[in-house]
């Protein structure tokens, strides 16, 4: 079974950094490209980054780019999200993702992250 | 990256179809078959039901189809049923080697 659990979220300061991590299981995690995915409170979906199988090609939105880094470790099946100069707006639920032709095909649970003094 | 566009809201009764739509651009919709489709109940994570604008994953029922005509995609849900209730999202790969959602459409079942 395909199973993807975040941790890492929490509440930061303004300016501050945090470290998200998706810890995956069930499948051949090198093989596969992955993708963080946002949500603020109450509103969409909002692609963030991703990642290929080997961590030697990343993308971001222009909304993090220059703040936020996509990392993941193979041997440790983990994804990683590294997220420096917090603003307010960074506020959501962070999900991790398989990629699956270009679509998200499993997501884990979410973890949040609120930005605020 | 501009989100793509959704109607925010749509109806139906138990056992009609729907058809939500979803506009982009021909630097994404139109430029590529990349377009899916999520299904999200509140308090709970996203779930694919449509890839690749008309495919659908193992497991998800064949009520649910995908098509696309230029900068729009279309997802419908026939055979309505309570449980079809939920906001649905669509998404597409973009030229720039980005993703890009829709805003949402929330899907009430009368």
């Amino acid at each position: 079974e395909v199973q993807l659990v975040e941790s890492g979220g929490g509440l930061v300061q303004p300016g501050g950094s945090l470290r998200l991590s998706c810890a995956a299981s069930g499948f051949t995690f090198s093989s596969y490209w992955m993708h963080w995915v946002r949500q603020a409170p109450g509103k969409g979906l909002v692609w963030v980054s991703r990642i290929n199988s080997d961590g030697s090609s990343t993308s971001y939105a222009d909304s993090v780019k220059g703040r936020f880094t996509i990392s993941r470790d193979n041997a440790k099946n983990t994804l990683y999200l590294q997220m420096n100069s917090l603003r307010a707006e960074d506020t959501a639920v962070y999900y991790c993702a398989r990629d699956l032709v270009a679509a998200h095909d499993y997501w884990g649970q979410g973890t949040l992250v609120t930005v605020s003094s | 990256q501009s989100a793509l566009t959704q109607p925010a809201s749509v109806s139906g009764s138990p056992g009609q179809s729907i058809t939500i739509s979803c506009t982009g651009t021909s630097s994404d919709v139109g430029g590529y078959n990349y377009v899916s489709w999520y299904q999200q109940h509140p308090g709970k994570a996203p779930k694919l039901m449509i890839y690749e604008v008309s495919n659908r994953p193992s497991g998800v029922s064949n009520r649910f189809s995908g098509s696309k005509s230029g900068n729009t995609a279309s997802l419908t849900i026939s055979g309505l049923q309570a449980e079809d209730e939920a906001d649905y999202y669509c998404s597409s790969y973009t030229s720039s080697s980005t993703w890009v959602f829709g805003g949402g459409t929330k899907l009430t079942v009368l």
